[in-house]
């Protein structure tokens, strides 16, 4: 059964990097051809998706995002990872990692079951 | 446009049927899929392309596209159906994907 799980710190500064780690158990990153997403939800707000990353490693960002998001796979730890730079309050959201499937129809079937990331000084 | 609209309320009585939409001029090239999200819980999947339900997705839950709206619909409205719902999609260029504002389902 796949499952996704992310991890990072619990708690960024304003203008430092908040770094997020989703690891994938269940099936090989490498060897399957799916997207995999990151998507995050400020309290009280909607859904947001931030960026996603291929297998092969080609990325896709949200383009209110891009200049501050970088997202990488590891397919050594299966893992994929979101650093997001220079921070406000505005990023404080819980943030999912998904798993994208892109032929012919588009969904995210599979989600991580998100963490908290506050900023704050 | 890069944007999809859906109305933030929804109410429908107990065992009624309730349609939820969403907007956006991506919605004539692309399916929209469709996300339940609870207090507290990651968003669940729960229709997508042309009227598909992964597996554990209540078959009350259908989904249809007309032009540039889709919608989601729930047969036989349940208690356990008051949730958060989304749209989801991808914009004209096809390389980004863009959640709807996300409509909240009362069940009365």
């Amino acid at each position: 059964q796949l499952q996704l799980q992310e991890s990072g710190p619990g708690l960024v500064k304003p203008s430092e990097t908040l770094s997020l780690t989703c690891t994938v158990s269940g099936d090989s990153i490498s060897a399957s051809s799916y997207y995999w997403g990151w998507v995050r939800q400020p309290p009280g707000k909607g859904l947001e998706w931030i960026g996603s990353i291929y297998y092969t490693g080609n990325t896709y960002y949200n383009p209110s995002l891009k200049s501050r998001v970088t997202i990488a796979v590891d397919t050594s730890k299966n893992q994929i990872s979101l650093k997001l730079s220079s921070v406000t309050a505005a990023d404080t959201a819980v943030y999912y990692c998904a798993r994208q499937v892109a032929h012919f129809y588009y969904y995210m079937d599979v989600w991580g079951k998100g963490t908290t990331v506050p900023v704050s000084s | 446009s890069s944007e999809l609209t859906q109305d933030p309320a929804v109410s429908v009585a107990l065992g009624q049927t309730v349609r939820i939409t969403c907007q956006g001029d991506s919605l004539r090239n692309y399916y929209a899929s469709w996300y339940q999200q609870k207090p507290g819980q990651a968003p669940a999947l729960v229709v997508y392309g042309k009227n598909i339900r992964p597996s554990g997705s209540p078959d009350r839950f259908s989904g249809s596209r007309s032009g540039n709206t889709a919608s989601l619909t729930i047969t036989g409205a349940q208690a356990e159906d008051e949730a958060d719902y989304y749209c989801n999609s991808r914009d004209s260029s096809g390389n980004v994907w863009m959640f709807g504002g996300g409509t909240k389902l009362t069940v009365l």
